[in-house]
């Protein structure tokens, strides 16, 4: 199963905002509105952070958004913290009858 | 509220085989379906697949055909994977995680890492 694509490693200062993208296919993050995205401490589960594209669960912090643009979705951190250090994992749907979830293969999240 | 508690650390000889539990917590068992999903040492997530609350049926992402069995234990709400014939390659922490097939995984177990080595 072929991960969506993500840069290995985006880093920025303390109040900036950064993108992480996501790159799939028709098949996947094109064809539907169903891509996740996830941030994980080392050692920590992963915890959802947005979720349809651009809804935020409860609990979670506005400076965290997404967006799609046909086969890319991004997720853009404003206002850059220390503690938004991890890794940050997309998901999506995908047609597929044996495998319908892919992730992308992580990004890591440096605050310098 | 929600949460999803699993087993222990394990550590196995290949050729063995391993049963990870998962306890739902805080909500309907049978509103949601559970997932599987597993990260081996420094990379990244990959889904195995997910096994239906209602019905106990599963979905095997390829790759995780024949050795990966997934069960349910509805009386104590409780998700299984078991792996058989365990080699080198399955060490790995094992997440559980609810949410239907291709819809967000919006809780997760805190993971349980499993080791094979001789």
């Amino acid at each position: 199963q072929s991960a969506l694509t993500q840069p290995a490693s985006v880093s920025g200062s303390p109040g900036q905002s950064i993108t992480i993208s996501c790159t799939g296919t028709s098949s996947d993050v094109g064809g539907y509105n169903y891509v996740s995205w996830y941030q994980q401490y080392p050692g920590i589960a992963p915890k959802l952070i947005i979720y349809d594209v651009t809804n935020r669960p409860s609990g979670v912090s506005n400076r965290f958004s997404g967006s799609k643009s046909g086969n890319a979705a991004s997720l853009t951190i404003s206002g850059l913290q220390a503690e938004d250090e991890a890794d940050y994992y997309c998901s999506s749907y995908r047609n597929s009858r044996t495998t319908p979830v892919i992730f992308g293969g992580g990004t890591k999240l440096t605050v310098l | 509220q929600v949460h999803l508690v699993q087993s222990g650390s394990e550590l196995k000889k290949p050729g063995a085989s391993v049963k990870v539990s998962c306890k739902a917590f805080g909500y309907t068992f049978s509103a949601y379906a559970m997932n599987w999903v597993r990260q081996a040492p420094g990379q990244g997530l990959e889904w195995m697949g997910w096994i239906s609350t209602n019905t106990g049926n599963p979905t095997y992402a390829q790759g995780f055909t024949g050795r990966f069995v997934f069960s349910l234990d509805t009386s104590v709400n409780t998700a299984y994977l078991q792996i058989a014939s365990l080699k080198a390659e399955d060490t790995a922490t094992y997440f559980c995680a609810r949410g239907e097939a291709g819809d967000a995984l919006d809780f997760w177990g805190q993971g349980t890492m499993v080791t094979v080595s001789s």
